[in-house]
């Protein structure tokens, strides 16, 4: 069936630096993917999508782009700040005609001033 | 409110307890779900509904829980004599498409407690 694999956190990282949280997945159509970011004591919200191979989808410095050759969607940002903070979750969309979103277990990312 | 509201917050439950967790999604989306969140884990899918139609069910963990959405707007989600592996941050989001293609939209979770 179908699945999302991410990176274990948690990550911890300076201010400025540069992120890579890695995301694979295993489909058996070409379902849309998409990275959702949970910050400290709120709920999950949508960060940026991708809905076919090639795309790149990018939101607040954050890029991630669909690559269907190595089944990957990583995660990047040239230089963090401490306010991305949080827990950052890869998803697979469901398939056409299907309803379950599948989630990666979640990374979490602490960035020092 | 603009955003998806659950309710309540913060519950706590005895062993054996009955408990119901509330869902007002964004009004007009047509889909609802359900996902169960332990410690540190990504959200797991338990229920689907398309208005008032439960179209998919399969990731209700057992007999015991139940979801309604009888007017196709609040939604409940239910569960019997719980248990302490039913303890977990219950999460229900909602969306303007059919089915789970598009952006779901979270609400803030109820946690609950099972002692």
């Amino acid at each position: 069936g179908n699945s999302v694999t991410q990176m274990e956190g948690p990550v911890t990282l300076s201010e400025e630096a540069f992120l890579t949280i890695n995301c694979t997945y295993t489909a058996t159509g070409y379902p849309s993917l998409f990275w959702y970011v949970q910050y400290p004591g709120e709920g999950l919200q949508l960060l940026l999508k991708a809905t076919k191979a090639d795309d790149k989808g990018s939101n607040k410095g954050f890029e991630a782009t669909y690559r269907k050759e190595t089944t990957s969607f990583h995660l990047e940002k040239g230089s963090v700040q401490v306010s991305d903070s949080a827990v950052y979750f890869c998803a697979l969309g469901a398939d056409t005609g299907g309803f379950k979103t599948i989630f990666g277990a979640g990374t979490r990312l602490f960035v020092k001033a | 409110g603009a955003g998806v509201s659950q309710s309540p917050r913060y519950k706590v439950a005895k062993r054996g307890q009955d408990v119901a967790l509330r869902c007002d999604p964004i009004s007009g989306h047509v889909s609802l779900f359900w996902y169960q969140q332990a410690l540190g884990q990504g959200p797991e899918f338990l229920t689907y509904f398309q208005n008032e139609a439960q179209l998919d069910k399969s990731g209700l963990p057992s007999d015991r829980f139940f979801a309604e959405r009888p007017e196709g707007s609040v939604s409940t989600l239910k569960i019997q004599r719980t248990q302490q592996e039913d303890s977990a941050v219950y999460l229900c989001a909602s969306s303007t498409t059919g089915g789970g293609t598009g952006e779901l939209f979270f609400g803030e979770g109820s946690r609950l407690t099972v002692l």
